[in-house]
């Protein structure tokens, strides 16, 4: 089984605070993402990453950055912590398959942050 | 642009009621179509994925069918149980292999 395991499943912060949140896959996928969601908003895209080093902006990027320098570690950098960035966080990983892949991305347990 | 639009919650049920949660979407190309299931404290889970127009997925007596006529995936249970209590994402495939979801449905189960 494919396993995403993230860092932490709780983490409280405060505002202004650079935060980290780590992500490691164990299946060799290329691809790796990082939502946030938040209740009646369902998941949005915050940045993805198809290959080591490579990094692409996905629909709500403004605030966070992204580290892949390795093929199994995706890390979600928040600069300066604001208390609107209070979510829970979700990473994925999945492979490149085309341009509509039809394979499922895989996620982990999430990690629920608080800032304040 | 790509959008899922899924009904409203929450959704309370009895146990061994019927179950019917409506997922609609728009999207450009020919994507694929997936439910995924949320259990309390957990991350998300594949419950069933569709990849062409009339394709029907399946799992664990929930049904899903890819209808492009209607641009619907609705997911069906014919008898929902306590343990079926979760939030449910329906999502769509978008370019460069990235998922657009919905934005839930909570689904309560009452004994």
């Amino acid at each position: 089984d494919v396993k995403v395991t993230q860092s932490s499943r709780y983490l409280v912060k405060r505002t202004g605070e650079k935060v980290f949140l780590e992500c490691v896959q164990d299946m060799d996928h290329e691809n790796m993402f990082w939502y946030r969601q938040d209740p009646g908003l369902g998941l949005r895209l915050i940045y993805f990453s198809y290959d080591v080093k490579m990094k692409e902006k996905g629909d709500i990027p403004e605030g966070y950055s992204v580290s892949r320098e390795k093929k199994e570690r995706f890390s979600l950098i928040l600069e300066s912590a604001s208390t609107n960035q209070t979510s829970m966080y979700l990473c994925a990983s999945g492979i490149i398959q085309g341009t509509y892949s039809n394979q499922p991305q895989h996620f982990g347990d999430g990690t629920r942050l608080s800032i304040l | 642009g790509n959008s899922v639009t899924q009904m409203e919650g929450p959704v309370t049920l009895s146990e061994e009621a019927f179950l019917t949660i409506n997922c609609t979407y728009t999207a450009t190309g020919y994507p694929s179509l997936f439910w995924y299931v949320q259990y309390p404290g957990e991350g998300l889970q594949l419950l069933l994925k569709a990849t062409k127009a009339d394709d029907k997925g399946s799992n664990k007596g929930f049904e899903a069918t890819y209808r492009k006529e209607t641009t619907s995936f609705h997911l069906e249970k014919g008898s929902v149980q306590v343990s079926d209590s979760a939030v449910y994402f329906c999502a769509l495939s978008a370019k460069g292999n990235k998922l657009v979801f919905g934005a839930g449905t909570i689904l309560r189960v009452k004994s």
